[in-house]
């Protein structure tokens, strides 16, 4: 069974920093382009960010390059999201949602999301 | 400001059939790239509902569908349950190196 569990977020105060990470089973890990995406309490969603899988090729949203940074392990089955620079529209349930290589594939599994909350 | 523009709500009473609407540009859904399509229920995580204009996953029953033409695509579903009230968001591939939703559709079963 495919499974993708976030954890790390937390709430931090505007300026600070948050690492999210999201721990897949279930599938060949190293065979997926591995993604992120969030939802604002009760908005849509939105991309946040995209590896490939061996990490050579890593894409962001406009709003979010420069502060965010993805990264991936492997051999650890993990998936990273590094957060600088929060600022209070960074509020949101971060999802891990996993995709096969091709631009037009599907987000097909999706992790229940760790909340990240911006506030003073 | 999503890139794919869906109607806030849709409504109907069981049995009958709904569709909601996803409109994108030249850039997206007119560039050919494929619309996928997920719902998402109170309180859990989206799920994939139609990849690829208009293929279900296994388990997604065939009262649910999807089509693609020009800039727009859809999805319908027939024989509404209460169980399908949820929010619906499609999501394509834009030319700028990025992944677009939809706004969402909540839809209300009435």
């Amino acid at each position: 069974e495919v499974q993708l569990v976030e954890s790390g977020g937390g709430l931090v105060k505007p300026g600070g920093s948050l690492r999210l990470s999201c721990a897949a089973s279930g599938f060949t890990f190293s065979y997926y382009s591995m993604n992120w995406v969030r939802q604002a309490p009760g908005k849509g969603l939105e991309w946040v960010s995209s590896i490939s899988s061996s990490s050579s090729s890593i894409y962001y949203a406009d709003s979010m390059k420069g502060r965010f940074t993805i990264s991936r392990d492997n051999a650890k089955n993990s998936l990273y999201l590094q957060m600088n620079s929060l600022r209070a529209e960074d509020t949101a349930v971060y999802y891990c949602a996993r995709k096969l290589s091709n631009w037009n594939d599907p987000f097909d599994y999706w992790g229940q999301g760790t909340l990240v909350t911006v506030s003073s | 400001q999503s890139v794919l523009t869906q109607p806030p709500s849709v409504s109907g009473a069981p049995g009958q059939r709904v569709t909601i609407s996803c409109t994108g540009s030249s850039s997206n859904i007119g560039a050919g790239y494929d619309v996928h399509w997920y719902q998402q229920l109170p309180g859990t995580a989206p799920k994939l509902l139609i990849y690829s204009n208009s293929n279900r996953p296994s388990g997604v029953p065939d009262r649910f569908s999807g089509s693609k033409s020009g800039t727009s695509a859809s999805l319908a579903i027939t024989g509404l349950q209460a169980e399908d009230e949820a929010d619906y968001y499609c999501q394509s591939y834009d030319s700028s190196l990025s992944w677009v939703f939809g706004g969402g559709t909540k839809l209300a079963v009435l």
